[in-house]
């Protein structure tokens, strides 16, 4: 089992609806969550980080996360053609990040 | 504030070649990652530094791959002889990382290298 899984994708959704990205975990002892979007020939960009259970929003964004089930999820509301990007979660493990390889999101004008 | 600075941005080599990259993190940061990443893929650790100790390394082929970061601020990763499967995008990372304190994690990326082995 991978240390963090994503969906690869692509994932689709029209301009103005709700991309859901999906993230699991594998290690219980993780306690430092992120997402990051990554631009085609860019470097990742910290989108968000989430370290409580529950919900965190910023703007368009909510990152949620349980660690009972182990999973964490980026949602953005209104999605814009300029979101589509891959976006990579990456999971705090014993001070060493792991990332998922990615989900990549495509919002169609 | 200056973000975490990356050199050279492109390189093109021959297999066998040797070659370097530098990286100077956020200025106060004291933890330095070095990354790989191959196309399709999330960035894979290959070297973990707490100001100038490397913790882990575990990553990284150590046949081949060498890297330092003397005063405990930039930072060089070399690769020497460069094989074909070398060829990815070569991210460094800083973070904070004061200890006990949260949100001190949080890595920043380079804009990357991207080495094609010819």
């Amino acid at each position: 089992q991978k240390e963090v899984e994503q969906n690869s994708g692509p994932l689709s959704v029209p301009e103005g609806a709700i991309a859901s990205l999906n993230c699991t975990y594998s290690d219980r002892v993780s306690q430092s969550f992120f997402w990051y979007r990554q631009y085609s020939g860019k470097s990742p960009e910290l989108i968000m980080s989430i370290y409580s259970n529950g919900d965190k929003e910023d703007g368009r964004f909510t990152a949620q996360l349980n660690k009972a089930s182990q999973y964490v999820s980026l949602l953005i509301r209104d999605s814009q053609p300029s979101d589509s990007a891959t976006y990579l979660c990456a999971v705090n493990i014993w001070d060493d990040m792991r990332f998922g390889a990615g989900t990549r999101l495509t919002v169609k004008p | 504030e200056a973000g975490v600075v990356q050199s050279p941005r492109y390189k093109i080599i021959e297999k066998k070649q040797p070659v370097a990259f530098w990286c100077n993190p956020i200025s106060g940061h004291n933890t330095l990652y070095w990354y790989r990443q191959n196309l399709g893929q999330g960035p894979e650790l290959l070297i973990r530094y707490e100001n100038e100790e490397a913790v882990d390394d575990s990553q990284l082929p150590k046949d081949r791959f060498s890297a330092e970061r003397l005063k405990g601020v930039d930072s060089t990763l070399k690769i020497q002889p460069a094989e074909l499967g070398d060829s990815a995008v070569y991210l460094c990372a800083s973070s904070p990382s004061a200890w006990g304190l949260t949100n001190t994690d949080t890595q920043y990326f380079g804009p990357g290298t991207r080495l094609t082995v010819l």
